[in-house]
């Protein structure tokens, strides 16, 4: 079936440098993905909707200069948190607009 | 009020109980309702897709839908510890790019043996 793989798994950075998230659609093109954050305990919630040649699409509160979100491709959507803090630290899940799809998550870690 | 709402537990159970998780919405515009597992440190893992009312049923799990009532459910029977996870509720406006989800906060599962 339809894989969306996601890469690395977890990264630890150092605050105020930037981290880069991948999404890759394995066997199928996605001109839609969309980036979702989980806090400990605390549900998925969706951060942005990217899209393949135009720009992403934001959800409120949601700092779009903060994550950077490119839809390079029909297979790739890359997610780049800058000058990340501590605050960032979170799982951050990307999926495709099939509701099967989830990538295995990042966890991100800001010391 | 949150668009969904699921209880946290944790829910302990022992190994072969029928296992109950519940959500309740309040958007009556969403049309599609899925159940997934997440595993510590995972991705959410698709159980179950259900877009009508009533119940749908996949090997050992069944889920039901009440639009009326807003309300739905995943029933697990003869659970195994290998079913202790976090199980989330989602549900959707519609398909395609209508398809982002919103989550239930997640009800955390324990099988013991």
């Amino acid at each position: 079936g339809a894989v969306v793989s996601q890469h690395p798994s977890w990264v630890i950075c150092k605050s105020g440098t930037s981290v880069k998230i991948e999404c890759r659609s394995l066997d199928f093109q996605a001109t839609t993905m969309f980036w979702y954050r989980q806090f400990p305990k605390q549900s998925l919630m969706l951060m942005a909707t990217s899209n393949e040649g135009s720009k992403a699409t934001y959800e409120q509160g949601v700092e779009k200069d903060k994550f950077l979100i490119n839809h390079a491709s029909l297979t790739l959507s890359t997610l780049t948190v800058t000058s990340a803090h501590p605050e960032d630290s979170s799982f951050y899940i990307c999926s495709a607009p099939a509701e099967a799809f989830f990538g295995q998550g990042t966890r991100l870690t800001v010391v | 009020q949150k668009e969904v709402e699921q209880d946290p537990g944790p829910l302990s159970v022992p190994e072969g109980a029928i296992v109950s998780l519940n959500c309740t919405y309040s958007n009556s515009a969403f049309q599609y309702f899925m159940w997934y597992r997440q595993y510590s440190r995972k991705g959410p893992e698709l159980l179950m897709y259900t877009y009508s009312s009533g119940n749908k049923e996949d090997g050992r799990f069944t889920a039901q839908v009440d639009k009326s009532s807003k309300y739905i459910s995943l029933f697990i029977r003869d659970s195994q510890p290998s079913d202790s996870a976090t199980y989330l509720c989602a549900m959707s406006l519609g398909t395609g790019t209508a398809s982002k989800l919103t989550f239930g906060t997640g009800t955390r599962l324990q099988v013991t043996l």
